[in-house]
């Protein structure tokens, strides 16, 4: 079983709807959750950071945390073409590394 | 700096060469981070720095690759006699490494892709 898993998509969803994806991981003691943009041929950067069970609203992006079920999800609403890349789930493990593992991303396209 | 840099952003070598892959954190970051990332896969972690140490070389993948950090600034990531399946994209991250959970935030360099042929 992978760390942290995602699936590879691509999640395709038209212009203006809303965007769910989804990534669960497997060390219960995970404390810190982050939902990270990579356009193609660019490096990752942060859109979401989230460390508590709820959900987290910065603009048109939610993170939601469920420690209970070991997932964490991001909606993006109102979603955009500039939106479609891939989206790269990160969790800070409870115990051992200290270092972001990494999901394999969901590739998402906003259809125009 | 601004952001994270790494340099070069792109380098060819023979296989069998040496290469030597730099990055230079935020300044005021204490933590820093090598990942690769193959094409069209995940990040893989490789090694963790905390000022100058390296408390986390889990992901180095062979005894060809090293890394050092000086002066909690920085750092270089040298893969001894390349091989193929070197060939990927090298990417550095600092975060400001205090511990809180808020500072676990990783900020990314562009990368160096780096080819072996």
């Amino acid at each position: 079983q992978k760390e942290v898993e995602q699936n590879s998509g691509p999640l395709s969803v038209p212009e203006g709807a809303i965007a769910s994806l989804n990534c669960t991981y497997s060390d219960r003691g995970s404390q810190s959750f982050f939902w990270y943009r990579q356009y193609s041929g660019k490096s990752p950067e942060l859109i979401m950071s989230i460390y508590s069970n709820g959900d987290k609203e910065d603009g048109r992006f939610t993170a939601q945390l469920n420690k209970a079920s070991q997932y964490v999800s991001l909606l993006i609403r109102d979603s955009q073409p500039s939106d479609s890349a891939t989206y790269l789930c990160a969790v800070k493990g409870g115990t051992g590394r200290r270092a972001l593992t990494f999901g394999s991303g969901t590739r998402l396209q906003v259809q125009p | 700096g601004a952001g994270v840099s790494q340099s070069p952003s792109n380098k060819v070598t023979e296989k069998g060469k040496d290469v030597e892959l730099r990055c230079d954190p935020i300044s005021g970051h204490t933590a820093l981070y090598w990942y690769r990332q193959s094409l069209g896969q995940g990040l893989e972690f490789l090694i963790y720095f905390q000022g100058n140490s390296a408390p986390d070389k889990s992901g180095l993948p062979s005894d060809r690759f090293s890394a050092e950090r000086t002066g909690g600034s920085v750092s270089t990531l040298t893969i001894q006699r390349t091989q193929q399946e070197d060939s990927a994209v090298y990417l550095c991250a600092s975060s400001l490494g205090s511990g809180l959970l808020m500072d676990e935030k990783l900020f990314f360099g562009s990368g160096t892709q780096l080819s072996v042929l």
